[in-house]
């Protein structure tokens, strides 16, 4: 079965970065696009880049431009986001989700979703 | 503040009907075929339960519906059910750049 098993909850100093994992399992790695998605407290969820696990091109939204990189190491079917420049508004639940579509172009819904990770900032 | 506007709460008793709306723009929910529902209890990821406006993805009861008028979706829940509780959240396309937009959730509780 498809799964999405990130790493676990993160504790940064405002200014500092963080780096969040997703390890995927259950389908071909390379075949789908893989998202984050972050949702603050009480909040709905909010959309942050997509990576093509294929060929490691990225998206990023332009809130987080410049501040966010995603990564992948096909070896271990495993993608990861970095945060720099943390702030306490960065404080939320890091989602790794997976895009629907499988023929390398975009459903724009998500279909399988990581645990989530908590990142809280504070000093 | 979140780009789509969903109501806060929403409730209804075992066996009613609810519905959720998601009121966008003309830029996303009133121009593209792309509007998802999810569901999440207290705690957990989000679940798709519509996609593409009214689809279904497999394992989805079909009490759970679908629709779109203009810039404005709907969630519809029929039959509700205890195990219906969570908050709900709908997404749109909204260009190349920003992907998706998400609304703000509405929490459904049954009574």
């Amino acid at each position: 079965q498809v799964q999405l098993v990130q790493s676990g909850a993160e504790v940064r100093k405002p200014g500092a970065s963080v780096k969040v994992s997703c390890k995927a399992s259950g389908y071909t790695f390379t075949a789908y696009y893989l998202h984050w998605v972050r949702q603050a407290p009480g909040q709905g969820p909010e959309w942050m880049a997509w990576i093509n696990p294929n060929s490691g091109g990225t998206n990023y939204a332009q809130k987080f431009q410049g501040r966010v990189t995603m990564t992948r190491d096909t070896s271990i079917s495993t993608a990861y986001m970095e945060l720099s420049g943390l702030r306490s508004d960065d404080t939320a639940v890091y989602y790794c989700a997976r895009d629907a579509d499988d023929y390398g172009d975009f459903s724009y819904y998500f279909d399988y979703w990581g645990q989530g990770t908590l990142v809280t900032v504070s000093s | 503040q979140s780009a789509l506007t969903q109501p806060p709460s929403v409730s209804g008793s075992p066996g009613q009907s609810v519905t959720i709306s998601c009121t966008g723009t003309s830029s996303d929910v009133g121009s593209y075929n792309r509007v998802s529902w999810y569901q999440q209890p207290p705690g957990t990821a989000p679940k798709v339960m519509i996609y593409e406006v009214s689809n279904r993805p497999s394992g989805v009861p079909d009490r759970f519906s679908g629709s779109r008028s203009g810039n404005t979706a709907s969630l519809t829940i029929s039959g509700l059910q205890a195990e219906d509780e969570a908050d709900y959240y709908c997404s749109s396309y909204a260009s190349s750049s920003t992907f998706v937009v998400f609304g703000g959730g509405t929490k459904l509780s049954v009574l």
